[in-house]
């Protein structure tokens, strides 16, 4: 089975930070990795699908990239509304989720 | 706009068995470019998929819950079903259903997602 981690487990940033957050695979899943975003309360949202391609309606600051078995999940300028939870899931293999990384307020 | 929505019993006891249904509308549960799928959340905990069904019926689980899982499809609803048995209190969490966009084998992913439902399971 392939395990995802992400680093770091949470993060205090400010507003207007740049912010970057680590998913490793156990394993190489080439580029079949995707991002989601979630609020408490609330389901997660695709923010980033193979990796590196942006989904419709998600601001521009946001931005994947990476292959193998490392990846990067980025937001340029941090936002009061992007404060959440951040995972990554792998979909070269059965369906796995990262831990989280959880985005609060400095 | 695509919609999914969750529905079934919140308490389910211990050794029953869970059942949940999601209710497609917007589109169709027919179109050949999709899976469904149940992914789950414990309190204050990760992500977990399910299982995930096309409509045809074909299906696949996680191998770790395969041996209590059952997910089936009715077309003429726009519905997709969840069935977990012998449930334990381990079982309790928010549990959602999912589109997932099948763009090739390995390239997918789930989009969008219903708002979810808790599901506690407790004498």
């Amino acid at each position: 089975d392939i395990q995802m981690t992400q680093s770091p487990s949470s993060l205090s940033a400010s507003v207007g930070d740049r912010v970057t957050i680590t998913c490793r695979a156990s394993q190489s899943i080439s580029s079949y990795l995707n991002w989601y975003q979630q609020k408490p309360g609330k389901a997660p949202k695709l923010l980033i699908y193979a990796a590196s391609s942006l989904q419709s309606g998600v601001p521009s600051r946001f931005s994947g990239s990476g292959s193998g078995t490392d990846f990067t999940l980025t937001i340029s300028s941090l936002q009061p509304e992007d404060f959440a939870t951040y995972y990554c899931q792998q979909s070269y293999s059965t369906p796995c989720f990262g831990p989280g990384t959880k985005v609060d307020i400095k | 706009q695509l919609q999914l929505q969750e529905s079934g019993p919140g308490l389910v006891k211990p050794s029953e068995t869970l059942s949940l249904t999601c209710t497609v509308s917007g589109g169709s549960i027919s179109s050949s470019s999709y899976y469904w799928g149940w992914i789950r959340q414990p309190p204050g905990k990760g992500l977990e998929w399910i299982g995930s069904i096309y409509y045809s019926g074909s299906t696949y689980y996680n191998p770790s819950l395969k041996s209590r899982v059952t997910i089936s499809v009715d077309t003429s609803k726009n519905q997709f079903s969840l069935k977990l048995s012998s449930v334990t209190a381990a079982d309790t969490a928010v549990y959602y259903c999912a589109r997932l966009w099948i763009y090739t084998m390995r390239e997918n992913w789930f989009d969008p997602w219903g708002q979810g439902t808790l599901v506690t399971v407790s004498s």
